[in-house]
């Protein structure tokens, strides 16, 4: 069964603007961590922000914040000020306690952004 | 944060032949673990390579398909086997210090199979 769920294959944001792209999950794990990653079209995979269960704050690292919503299981990204460089494919990933495969992360199926100027 | 490298970058193969990834981190780690991107995909979860041991395998993948190596906490080395088409994909090395620390990736390997 599918554990993160992004439901917006493509997205769109104008040059300057804020963009919030969603992510919900699905795990009965009460510790668990929540992840974002960049990957522009070179391949490579960004770290962006990271949101603990327990975390009683949103994270938040510059023009990334991620909107915890832990009743409604969401962890959605916000960008700040959309920049061109922006554009990419972003992931939204999730660590459960799996002790057997290491607690590896868990993928969504990605939101594609395109900034325009 | 750990820096990871991978080699080849990309690599152009002939199917029935087989190829080994590298993947070096630049400081120790716990965990290291290999994922395939295939075109247009999200990441999916090969194996956990436990260093000393035999890799930890997720369900659809083959130590026969996937032979995994991890001699130290550093290195670790995925071989895709008997390669056929389907084997096009992105490979990707990943790194992850502590239970809660965050996972890194390498650069990835571009693998076309013909």
């Amino acid at each position: 069964a599918q554990k993160i769920t992004q439901t917006q294959p493509g997205m769109f944001v104008q040059e300057k603007e804020a963009v919030t792209l969603d992510c919900t999950y699905d795990t009965s794990d009460p510790s668990y961590g929540l992840f974002w990653y960049k990957q522009p079209s070179s391949g490579e995979m960004i770290f962006l922000i990271y949101q603990g269960s327990y975390d009683q704050q949103n994270a938040t690292e510059g023009r990334y914040s991620l909107n915890f919503q832990k009743a409604r299981k969401s962890a959605n990204l916000v960008i700040s000020a959309s920049q061109l460089g922006d554009s990419a494919m972003y992931f939204c990933a999730m660590r459960e306690g799996r002790p057997n495969s290491g607690y590896a992360l868990n993928f969504g199926k990605g939101t594609s952004l395109l900034v325009t100027p | 944060s750990a820096v990871i490298s991978q080699k080849p970058s990309r690599d152009i193969c002939q199917r029935g032949t087989s190829l080994t990834i590298q993947c070096q981190v630049d400081s120790q780690v716990t965990m290291m673990f290999w994922y395939r991107q295939q075109p247009g995909q999200s990441l999916t979860l090969i194996a956990t390579a436990n260093q000393g041991s035999e890799a930890t395998y997720e369900s659809g993948f083959v130590i026969d398909k996937f032979p995994i190596s991890r001699p130290n906490l550093t290195f670790s080395t995925l071989t895709v086997s008997n390669m056929s088409p389907e084997d096009s994909s992105i490979y990707l090395c990943s790194a992850r210090g502590g239970a809660t620390d965050t996972q890194y990736f390498g650069p990835g390997t571009r693998l076309t199979v013909l």
